[in-house]
């Protein structure tokens, strides 16, 4: 019944190292999303994607890139990981808008990569 | 001014009572709406959406929404005990594609 798969649960990364965290949702939604939640900062955007090759930049995209080659899967990259990265990362998924009758259009979220950065 | 803004918590109610989560945005043109539900060291589960004017019933979740004043509330009647957790509210602009979050109100439901 898994519909967003995160592939860490947890991750520990050192200082310097490029970082790879995919997420993979089988509902064919066109749109997903990457954020971070941080204690007393909530949720914040990094970067979003609305079609395959497309990529919209977030709120916080500094240090991040990401990549969505196939519609199911969004990878998001730590270039060069360091300690304020240390975080959780949540992906999520939406259809798109179809009207005040859509069901699909609120956010599925993955179950999170607790990522630090030693 | 944060975009969307949630009462500060943490609420307590004791089981059985109603608990009433409050939101506010300040876009305009934001057209829907949701409420999500995070427990502790999960991440968060969208439990109502609501895009026009009114309330919206699911179970004991009411979810109402006044464009006019830029609010959307949710309330909970007969709160139990495993209705404790974090509410997040977020706002969603069709043409922006993204929704934006509140920082979320913590509620506690005791025995």
């Amino acid at each position: 019944d898994v519909k967003v798969t995160q592939s860490s649960r947890y991750l520990v990364k050192r200082t310097g190292e490029k970082v790879f965290l995919e997420c993979v949702q089988d509902m064919d939604h066109e749109n997903m999303f990457w954020y971070r939640q941080d204690p007393g900062l909530g949720l914040r955007l990094i970067y979003f994607s609305y079609d395959v090759k497309m990529k919209e930049k977030g709120d916080i995209p500094e240090g991040y890139s990401v990549s969505r080659e196939k519609k199911e899967r969004f990878s998001l990259i730590l270039e060069s990981a360091s300690t304020n990265q240390t975080s959780m990362y949540l992906c999520a998924s939406s259809g798109m808008y179809g009207g005040q009758g859509n069901t699909n259009y609120g956010y599925t979220f993955g179950s999170g990569t607790r990522l630090t950065v030693v | 001014q944060k975009e969307v803004e949630q009462n500060s918590g943490p609420l307590s109610v004791p089981e059985g009572a109603i608990a009433s989560l409050n939101c506010t945005y300040s876009d305009r043109v934001s057209q829907s709406f949701f409420w999500y539900r995070q427990y502790s060291g999960k991440s968060p589960e969208l439990i109502m959406s609501i895009y026009s004017n009114g309330d919206k019933e699911d179970g004991r979740f009411t979810a109402q929404l006044n464009k006019a004043s830029q609010y959307v509330s949710l309330l909970i009647r007969d709160s139990q005990p495993s209705d404790s957790a974090t509410y997040l509210c977020a706002v969603r602009n069709t043409n922006a594609g993204k929704s934006t979050f509140g920082d979320g109100t913590t509620l506690t439901v005791k025995p």
